[in-house]
Order: structure tokens, then C-alpha cells, then sequence
């Protein structure tokens, strides 16, 4: 069965710095989305993506926060000047139709700390 | 958005049928009523969606009274891999908004 995947599954960075989340869509889908869940709370929508370029965002993604589709097949999700706040698991999901019945397939997730 | 509200946690032995119930009570017309599995330290998982009378999959049942202002995630038979949290979601993803908004779920504990 076709699966995202996602790298790093664990990020440490400095706060401050730069961090470029991976995500690898399954192959024939055309929406993508980033979510992410600090330890012990909900999952939370970041951002969708579709037909290269952003079709909604939450108010967590701030000027801070950036996607991208690189080349046609990876999905990525760069932090710059990464906050203590942003330490969470990052879920990176795609879906294949714009459906009522359409579903949404997570990722593993990225573990990012910043310290 | 329909509220969703759902209990915080369950408990349940190997092999006992569990049933968790969601409600809805603003659920729109266009809405789907939608359940996803979190296991620690993963992504969220698709188990079955519904939008009226009773859907039924490998995985499991989800019945949905004629009123639609409640849902109940039935789960055959659980195994201590089914240890997991279940969301249950609202909403209608064919109007551009595509967000899933998840609440804090029910988290499942099956023990032998």
C-alpha cells in the first residue's frame, strides 16, 4: 500500500535556526498538508497546498513558516528563525481528490526540538 | 465547523466489542462524519467515514442515527493493538476548505 514518508524523524535544532521538513506524497495524489501536534495536545492544520500553492493556512502558519513543491514529487515545510514553541511532531498528510469522501494520508512524522 | 465532543478516554479487554459515540448535535446537511486512529508517535489514520444509516468496513462499523446528531465508532473484537486514540470529525471537505480539525479524541486502553 502506498505510504508517506517523511524525513528527518528526528530533528534537533538551535533556536533561531533554519530547518527544512521532508515529505514524499504518495505518487498520484494532488493535495498536500502539514499538521503538526506539540506533545500531549491536539493535532493541529497548518497549511493545504494544491496545484502549487496554498490554498489555506491556520494562524499558526506565520511569515515564519514556508512550502514548497520542489520537484513534482517531494513536499517541504522550512521553519526559519525556529521558536522554542515550535518544538513539536510534524505530519506531513496528502489526499487524492477534491471529494466529500476524500481521505487524507499522514506521515510518520517529524519530531522537531528546538532548544 | 460542527463541535464534536466525545468521551476522554475508554477501557476495554481483549476480544469485548467497544463502541464509541460522538456528538454532533449542529452537524450541517453537507457534512460527513469522519473517525481517524492516532497510535503514539504516528500520524493520524483513516478508519471509515459515514454520512448517514450504517457504513461498515474491515476495520470497523460506524452507525449514524436518522437525526445525524450523534455517531457511534464500533470496533469488533478489539486486540491489544487497537491501544490508541480515536478522533471523530465533522465537516463538509468539498467546499475548499479541506482543514481536519481534530479534537482531543477518546483514547482506548485494551488490556489482555
Amino acid at each position: 500500500e502506498p505510504e508517506v514518508t517523511q524525513t528527518p524523524s528526528h530533528q534537533v535544532t538551535q533556536m533561531g535556526q533554519e530547518v527544512i521538513l521532508r515529505c514524499v506524497p504518495i505518487s498520484n495524489h494532488l493535495y498536500f498538508y502539514w499538521y503538526r501536534q506539540i506533545l500531549g495536545q491536539k493535532v493541529e492544520f497548518l497549511v493545504s497546498f494544491y496545484n502549487n500553492e496554498i490554498s489555506e493556512k491556520s494562524e499558526i502558519f506565520d511569515d515564519r513558516f514556508s512550502v514548497e513543491r520542489p520537484d513534482g514529487s517531494n513536499f517541504t515545510l522550512k521553519i526559519r528563525s525556529t521558536k522554542l514553541e515550535d518544538s513539536a511532531m510534524y505530519f506531513c498528510a496528502s489526499s487524492a481528490t477534491s471529494g466529500k469522501t476524500d481521505t487524507q494520508y499522514f506521515g510518520p512524522g517529524t519530531r522537531l526540538t528546538v532548544l | 465547523l460542527a463541535k464534536t465532543t466525545q468521551p476522554i478516554s475508554m477501557d476495554s479487554y481483549e476480544g469485548q466489542e467497544v463502541n464509541i459515540t460522538c456528538s454532533h448535535n449542529n452537524i450541517a446537511t453537507n457534512d460527513y462524519i469522519t473517525w481517524y486512529q492516532q497510535f503514539p508517535s504516528q500520524g493520524p489514520r483513516f478508519i471509515i467515514q459515514g454520512y448517514k444509516t450504517k457504513v461498515t468496513n474491515e476495520v470497523a462499523s460506524l452507525f449514524i442515527p436518522a437525526d445525524r446528531k450523534s455517531s457511534t465508532l464500533s470496533l469488533p473484537r478489539v486486540s491489544l493493538s487497537d491501544t490508541a486514540v480515536y478522533y471523530c470529525l465533522v465537516g463538509d471537505w468539498d467546499t475548499g476548505r479541506r482543514a481536519l480539525t481534530f479534537g482531543s479524541g477518546t483514547r482506548l486502553q485494551v488490556q489482555p
